[in-house]
């Protein structure tokens, strides 16, 4: 089978950096993905490990360790606009097409 | 590209009553995937199409759920014989590739 933990919430400043934890176990994997959801709004991708190391896109780096079955996201430059919730998601190498299992999310309240 | 749309964005049914949701994907998008998705919860798969063929359903909850994509483009999603339980909102998305998906706005339903 397959899970995921991440912290349920998150509080940090405007202009602030925050990272968001995520370990998973799985039978097998291919890599993990990060996507925001805003209140009310559909799911956005943000990133994506397929390889260990970090991937940065603007403000916003992730980070896979496979030996540890770990993950992160961090956000730098904190903006009001980041208060959302954050998924990781796993695809395991046995998910034909590329099923993706989402973890419970992270709540992040940015403050002024 | 307008995006993947979802109708109806609301449907509200008494239990019992049959359902059906309608997903336009990204148009060169192969490939298209339901979730269903309760509060403060991740997107929890459904059931999978590459192009027309149903290639993953293991996600669907039970015989009362089933989903069709006879051209490789709309999809619809089908609930038979609804249950409180159902209540949910259901999110339709696309991609072609396995990890980067589009998510719809979905379609809030609530039984009765």
């Amino acid at each position: 089978g397959q899970s995921l933990e991440q912290p349920s919430e998150v509080t940090a400043v405007e202009g602030a950096i925050v990272q968001i934890n995520c370990t998973y176990q799985t039978s097998g994997f291919y890599g993990l993905s990060w996507y925001q959801q805003h209140d009310g709004g559909a799911p956005t991708f943000l990133s994506y490990n397929g390889l260990d190391g970090l991937e940065e896109t603007g403000r916003f780096s992730s980070f896979l360790s496979r030996s540890d079955s770990y993950g992160y996201l961090l956000l730098q430059e904190l903006q009001m606009k980041d208060s959302a919730s954050y998924f990781c998601a796993v695809r395991g190498i046995y998910n034909q097409g590329g099923k993706l299992i989402f973890g419970q999310g992270t709540e992040l309240s940015v403050k002024p | 590209d307008t995006g993947v749309s979802q109708n109806p964005r609301h449907k509200i049914t008494k239990r019992g009553q049959n359902v059906t949701f309608r997903c336009d994907p990204i148009s060169e998008h192969n490939r298209l995937y339901w979730y269903r998705q309760t509060l403060g919860q991740g997107p929890e798969f459904l059931t999978y199409f590459n192009y027309e063929a149903q290639q993953d359903k293991s996600g669907l909850p039970n015989d009362r759920f089933s989903a069709e994509r006879p051209e490789g483009s709309i999809s619809t999603l089908t609930i038979q014989r609804t249950e409180q339980r159902d209540s949910a909102m259901y999110r339709c998305a696309s991609s072609s590739s396995a990890y980067e998906q589009y998510f719809g706005p979905g379609t809030r339903l609530t039984v009765t």
